[in-house]
């Protein structure tokens, strides 16, 4: 079956650092652009960064540029997202999700069940 | 780009049809607009992109539509499933933007 699982979710002081990570199964993860995409707490959703297909390519959102760092291990068959300097308006479920087909500018196909982050002292 | 969805939310019964809206702050190619449906304890699911099209193994029942920078899902015959918060995406130019949702309740 074809599925994204997330980890590394948890609770982190302000300025501390986090590292998610997204494990694909039943598919060929080196065929697609990843993303991160999150969702605070009754609020909508914030499209975080995205990573083309061989990992040379990256766009980030403003709110995470300089502080966030997308990278994949496509031998391993995974994806992280590095957070670093993190403040307490980080904190939501992270979602990683597969672009629907190599395009970096696609719709999100395949979605995970979300990992919570939570930045609070 | 900003998508604003409208309305805030929206009740309606089983059965009915029902129209959701999404607003560009910009021109966006309707290339590069999806519809997604969050259901509690579920991956989010693509229903529709490019507007029209609609993803794997998603009923004819969810369709698309634009006209100038309003983009609509409508969603007809309603099911209890369907009852979800529904949000639109541009994908068009990095960053890509979500509008706020729309929670579709049962009336």
């Amino acid at each position: 079956q074809v599925h994204l699982v997330e980890s590394g979710g948890g609770v982190v002081q302000p300025g501390r650092s986090l590292r998610l990570s997204c494990t694909p199964s039943g598919f060929i993860f080196s065929n697609y652009a990843m993303n991160w995409v999150r969702q605070v707490p009754g609020k909508g959703l914030e499209w975080v960064v995205v990573i083309s297909f061989d990992g040379t390519n990256q766009h980030y959102g403003d709110s995470v540029k300089g502080r966030f760092t997308i990278s994949r291990d496509n031998s391993n068959n995974t994806l992280y997202l590095q957070m670093n300097s993190l403040r307490v308006d980080d904190s939501g479920v992270y979602y990683c999700a597969r672009a629907l087909e190599m395009a970096i500018n696609d719709a999100f196909d395949l979605w995970g069940q979300g990992t919570l982050v939570t930045v609070s002292s | 780009i900003v998508l604003t969805q409208s309305p805030g939310t929206l009740s309606v019964s089983p059965g009915e049809s029902a129209t959701l809206s999404c607003r560009a702050s910009q021109r966006v190619g309707s290339a590069y607009i999806a519809w997604y449906q969050f259901r509690p304890g579920q991956a989010p699911r693509l229903l529709l992109d490019g507007t029209f099209r609609r993803a794997a193994g998603i009923p004819d029942k969810f369709s698309g539509g634009v006209s100038g920078s309003e983009f609509t899902l409508t969603i007809s015959r309603l099911e209890p499933e369907d009852f979800a918060v529904y949000y639109c995406h541009q994908y068009g130019t990095p960053p890509y933007t979500f509008g706020q949702g729309t929670p579709l309740e049962i009336k």
